[in-house]
């Protein structure tokens, strides 16, 4: 099943260090989003591309953070300088082109945490 | 401004009851999605419904049925005759222009045996 993944699943740092998290949609999706979730919260969104093109930046995604798309496939999230609040899982879901809003497939996540 | 409210933090069912998850929302847009998303322990969302604001009808899929009702911003979610795999927690989500999904808190199901 080629549904979508994230890498790592896991990832311990130390505060002030700089993080790269990879997500790889499923094949046919255009669409890929980037969303964080804390604990007892929903997830939030973060960022959003269509193919290669970055259409939308949330208003929380600091200039710490950076997403890339480079080839309309995978994607990464980098976090330089991390800081403690920065721990949380990091969720990316996909979906296909057409029309907007479909249904969004999400990744396992990344947990992050920042000691 | 686009919100989604789950006022029911956490609700606990024996096995084979029923039971309804509330969603509520508020946008100004008059083109819409709604969607319910469920987290399993697991950890992973799990897509179960999207609806578009045109189109109130409910809709039933085996155990599961929803509610939509524009009248009252509403988009509940019923689980007949629960079972215990049903625990996890549950997601009412909102996207308009932009597809970005606007979550609410979540609901946590607990079903016991």
């Amino acid at each position: 099943d080629t549904g979508v993944s994230q890498d790592p699943r896991h990832k311990i740092t130390k505060r002030g260090q700089n993080v790269t998290f990879r997500c790889d949609p499923i094949s046919e999706h255009n669409r890929l989003y980037w969303y964080r979730q804390t604990l007892g919260q929903g997830p939030e969104f973060l960022t959003y591309f269509q193919n290669e093109a970055q259409l939308e930046k949330s208003r929380l995604l600091s200039d710490r953070f950076s997403a890339e798309r480079p080839k309309g496939s995978f994607s990464t999230l980098e976090i330089q300088r991390t800081e403690q609040g920065d721990s949380a899982m990091y969720l990316c879901a996909s979906s296909p082109p057409g029309q907007s809003s479909y249904e969004q497939y999400f990744g396992p996540g990344t947990r992050l945490t920042v000691t | 401004a686009q919100k989604v409210t789950q006022a029911q933090t956490e609700i606990s069912v024996v096995e084979k009851e029923d039971v309804t998850l509330d969603c509520v929302y508020e946008t100004r847009d008059t083109t819409y999605y709604l969607f319910w998303y469920k987290q399993p322990p697991s950890g992973e969302l799990v897509f179960l419904i999207r609806r578009n604001s045109f189109d109130e009808q409910n809709e039933i899929s085996g155990r599961y049925s929803w509610n939509f009702q524009k009248s009252t911003s509403s988009f509940n979610f019923t689980i007949t005759a629960s079972q215990v795999v049903d625990s996890a927690v549950y997601f009412c989500a909102l996207s308009e222009i932009s597809d970005k999904l606007i979550f609410g808190t979540g609901t946590r199901l607990q079903v016991f045996p």
